[in-house]
């Protein structure tokens, strides 16, 4: 098992500019979240899913666009980036809904 | 505004003594409450959990009390070693997880 796998690890984009983040998970976890991590801010929920086709939002929402078509897959869309958005992302994925969850090896996104 | 507080924000050790993190939360429906261990680089990893329904539960050197009319609960790492060294996260879940901003333990040897 790869567990929870992320690719890019690093990203340098230019504000304006759109990227895909991609998570993939073999564990067939139902639930599979996506969250940032920024210095003294602990991890915020971005978008979240509880099975294919059923996506819903956390905490910060706004500027990121998830879809589910699958259950192994969880890709985040960012439309059109933003400095703030600049930070570290992590995907998780549960077969227990929020708790006891895997997370990804994050990837480093920076917005100039 | 964060609906997990957690202390302090860092914490140096002696090898062999023990860490104590403390965490607060306001949402009685929380009903989860686990400490992640993330090392740099590293995505967080799940070290223990505990329910609302039990006060204390030990699993080797790590250790949680809950008090639930405090709304608290806390870490311990009884005989803290330096490759306990990395920064520790609280969280609380109901429908969705809320974590706590992190504290970086440093054990030193």
């Amino acid at each position: 098992n790869a567990g929870v796998t992320q690719t890019p690890k690093f990203q340098v984009l230019k504000t304006g500019q759109s990227m895909t983040l991609q998570c993939a998970q073999d564990m067939n976890h139902e639930y599979m979240s996506w969250y940032r991590q920024d210095p003294g801010m602990g991890l915020r929920l971005i978008h979240y899913s509880v099975g294919a086709g059923i996506t819903d939002q956390g905490e910060v929402p706004n500027g990121y666009n998830v879809s589910r078509s699958t259950t192994e897959d969880f890709p985040l869309r960012l439309l059109s980036a933003a400095p703030s958005q600049t930070s570290v992302y992590f995907c998780a994925s549960s077969n227990q809904g929020p708790y006891e969850q895997y997370f990804g090896p994050g990837t480093r996104l920076t917005v100039t | 505004q964060q609906q997990v507080k957690q202390s302090p924000q860092s914490l140096i050790v002696q090898k062999g003594g023990i860490s104590i993190i403390n965490c607060a939360y306001e949402n009685t429906a929380f009903d989860y409450f686990p400490w992640y261990q993330q090392f740099p680089g590293k995505g967080p990893a799940l070290l223990i959990a505990i329910r609302p329904d039990v006060s204390e539960k030990k699993e080797g050197r790590f250790t949680i009390s809950f008090n639930k009319s405090a709304k608290q609960f806390s870490l311990h790492i009884m005989d803290s070693q330096p490759g306990d060294s990395a920064t520790y996260f609280c969280a609380a879940s109901d429908n969705d997880m809320r974590f706590g901003a992190g504290t970086r333990l440093t054990v030193k040897p």
